[in-house]
């Protein structure tokens, strides 16, 4: 099946810094990548979806100022948190989809922000 | 809009008991329909699919069918293993639409 990879699989900053999470297919050309959070023992909560070359549409209620996500190749999508507070710490998962709309998913990003 | 209705979690059953997470849903048109197991620390794996009504979809001992006059597709595994201990998703995605629903999930604990 196709691969998707995210890095850093776990990050831990200080409060009012700002931390880049990458996204990337490693053997398929994503068209289309979508960002989730996930809160403890919570379902995914879809960020942003973001096609190759286009700004990202947001889901209502999430700040776009605060998470700036690029897709400026079929193969990368990063979300970046900007002056991350504590309440941003979370599980962020990305995922991918190509030619057949079948998203795969990478195995997340854990965000503790001190 | 559309939705995925799981049934309430935690579940914990013994090793070889029989498993049933109960999903519904609620669509506009005709969905496919998936389900996804995450481990602990990990990200989401499809375990399953099915695109249209009757369809079984099968994986590692599980199955679901679409059952279009229920709106449903239960998860079921006839012999439950200590590592198919995981969270369950149901999902859904309408035919050309790009955004997969959850339902809110199932955590699944099997007890040796």
């Amino acid at each position: 099946g196709a691969v998707v990879s995210q890095h850093p699989s776990w990050v831990i900053c200080k409060s009012g810094t700002s931390v880049k999470i990458e996204c990337r297919s490693l053997d398929f050309q994503a068209t289309t990548m979508f960002w989730y959070r996930q809160f403890p023992k919570q379902s995914l909560m879809l960020m942003a979806t973001s096609n190759e070359g286009s700004k990202a549409t947001y889901e209502q209620g999430v700040e776009k100022d605060k998470f700036l996500i690029n897709h400026a190749s079929l193969t990368l999508s990063t979300l970046t948190v900007t002056s991350a507070h504590p309440e941003d710490s979370s599980f962020y998962i990305c995922s991918a989809s190509g030619t057949y709309n079948e998203q795969f998913f990478g195995p997340g990003t854990r965000l503790t922000v001190l | 809009g559309d939705s995925v209705t799981q049934m309430e979690g935690p579940v914990t059953l013994s090793e070889e008991a029989f498993l049933t997470i109960n999903c519904t849903y609620t669509a506009t048109g005709y969905p496919s329909l998936f389900w996804y197991v995450q481990y602990p620390g990990e990200g989401l794996q499809l375990l399953l699919k099915a695109t249209k009504a009757d369809d079984k979809g099968s994986n590692k001992g599980f199955e679901a069918t679409y059952r279009k006059e229920t709106t449903s597709f239960h998860l079921e595994k006839g012999s439950v293993q200590v590592s198919d201990s995981a969270v369950y998703f149901c999902a859904l995605i309408e035919g050309g639409a790009q955004k997969l629903v959850f339902g809110q999930g199932t955590r699944l604990t099997i007890n040796p």
